[in-house]
């Protein structure tokens, strides 16, 4: 079935550093993935869409200059905290699919912690 | 973002027994739906889904039923067990491109032995 691999698992960074998180779809090509994030004890929030060879579209109130989103191929789309702040500290899982009727993959998630 | 920042209500259930899981959705013009489990620390765990062109659906031990008139959907657990315990999702395909899916506040579960 489809996987999709998403590293690093965890990452602990300092204050003020960017952080890159990598989502894989490995067995099928990816034109769509989408980028969430979850707080403790919450639902996932969707930050952004991000689409193959264009620009990621973000979701009301997620800053995209602060949230870089990159999907440079059909089966990589990168997410990249910058200049992470404590307030950053979540847990991000990026999905593939919901195109053609295909079933939507999620990743394992990143947990960030910022400190 | 969207999606519902609440914290998790909690269902407790004695092993064995069936468990039911409510979800309100927002968008009436939503045409399917999708129901995960979520383990502590990792990413949803696809359970079932089901078109709005149904109003229900069975799969092994689970059971999701549509009312697209409150705009309510509910999963049905049998025979739960430990490892039921978890935290479940319903998600909505967003109408419009790139077809979206928006979760719902989500129930943890919670069966004792």
């Amino acid at each position: 079935g489809a996987v999709v691999s998403q590293h690093p698992s965890r990452v602990i960074c300092k204050s003020g550093t960017s952080v890159k998180i990598e989502c894989r779809s490995l067995d099928f090509q990816a034109t769509t993935m989408f980028w969430y994030r979850q707080f403790p004890k919450q639902s996932l929030m969707l930050m952004a869409t991000s689409n193959e060879g264009s620009k990621a579209t973000y979701e009301q109130g997620v800053e995209k200059d602060k949230f870089l989103i990159n999907h440079a191929s059909l089966t990589l789309s990168t997410l990249t905290v910058t200049s992470a702040h404590p307030e950053d500290s979540s847990f991000y899982i990026c999905s593939a699919g919901g195109q053609g009727g295909r079933g939507y993959t999620f990743g394992s998630g990143t947990r960030l912690t910022v400190v | 973002g969207e999606s519902v920042g609440l914290h998790l209500p909690t269902l407790s259930v004695q092993e064995g027994d069936n468990s039911i899981i409510n979800c309100a959705y927002s968008n009436s013009a939503s045409d399917y739906f999708i129901w995960y489990k979520q383990e502590s620390g990792k990413g949803p765990q696809f359970i079932i889904d089901i078109r709005s062109n149904m109003d229900k659906r069975q799969g092994q031990r689970v059971t999701v039923l549509l009312n697209k008139t409150v705009k309510h959907l509910s999963l049905q657990i049998a025979a739960t067990q430990p490892g039921d315990s978890a935290v479940y999702f319903c998600a909505e395909k967003s109408e419009g491109g790139y077809n979206k899916l928006i979760f719902g506040a989500g129930t943890r579960l919670a069966v004792h032995p």
